[in-house]
């Protein structure tokens, strides 16, 4: 168990359709990161969140956002959903950022479209 | 560029072998880190391993040991006498500056089966 908690596990909808994952971070840790899994793709970072604050950006689409809150928990939000979409999505934590630290992954979230 | 290969998509090995799961690096950095990761079947990622750029010592754990050699920009996994719980993808990933912050760049990682 890494400490990391991802709601749902599961999750599936429809195109067009808005959808809200969530992240709980290990306890003490205050970066958070959202990665996004596909099979053509492979593990692509999405964001990073610091203490409440944007810290990096990846391979995110205009279609998404995310947020980190005052405890620290984070939230993914997928608008416009197309069927390219259906992909796991791994929430990460560690304890402030650095590149020195390891990640450690919650068990994801399986997103499909229908 | 920060980059990450693993050039082995897929590898099968029958238990208690032994099997080396290769990966090689591309940065411009000079401290920077390298990581693995392993995904099992039930698909959580599990980290395993952090090194440290100046550190070139090789490192084993159990059954697990790690060769990390700067000269060829590889940090190559083995597994020892591999069981079948070993079954798993595993990601060599590397920590470095991309875009001014700092990130954490996969390999498109390598399918373990052990075979019974």
């Amino acid at each position: 168990d890494s400490g990391v908690t991802q709601t749902p596990k599961h999750l599936i909808t429809a195109t067009g359709q808005r959808v809200t994952l969530r992240c709980s971070p290990r306890s003490g840790d205050l970066s958070v990161y959202w990665y996004q899994q596909s099979l053509d793709q492979g593990l692509q970072f999405l964001i990073q969140y610091y203490n409440g604050e944007e810290r990096a950006k990846g391979n995110i689409l205009e279609r998404f956002s995310a947020q980190q809150f005052p405890d620290l928990h984070s939230e993914l939000n997928l608008s416009s959903l197309e069927l390219g979409d259906s992909a796991l999505y791994f929430c990460a934590s560690s304890h402030d950022g650095r590149s020195n630290q390891p990640q450690h992954f919650g068990d994801g979230t399986r997103l499909s479209i229908l | 560029a920060q980059k990450v290969t693993q050039a082995q998509t897929e590898i099968s090995v029958v238990e208690k072998e032994d099997v080396t799961l290769d990966c090689v690096y591309e940065t411009r950095d000079t401290t920077y880190y390298l990581f693995w990761y392993k995904q099992p079947p039930s698909g959580e990622l599990v980290f395993l391993i952090r090194r440290n750029s100046f550190d070139e010592q090789n490192e084993i754990s159990g059954r697990y040991s790690w060769n990390f050699q700067k000269s060829t920009s590889s940090f190559n996994f083995t597994i020892t006498a591999s069981q079948v719980v070993d079954s798993a993808v595993y990601f060599c990933a590397l920590s470095g500056l991309i875009q001014g912050a700092q990130k954490l760049v996969f390999g498109q990682g390598t399918r373990l089966t052990i075979n019974p």
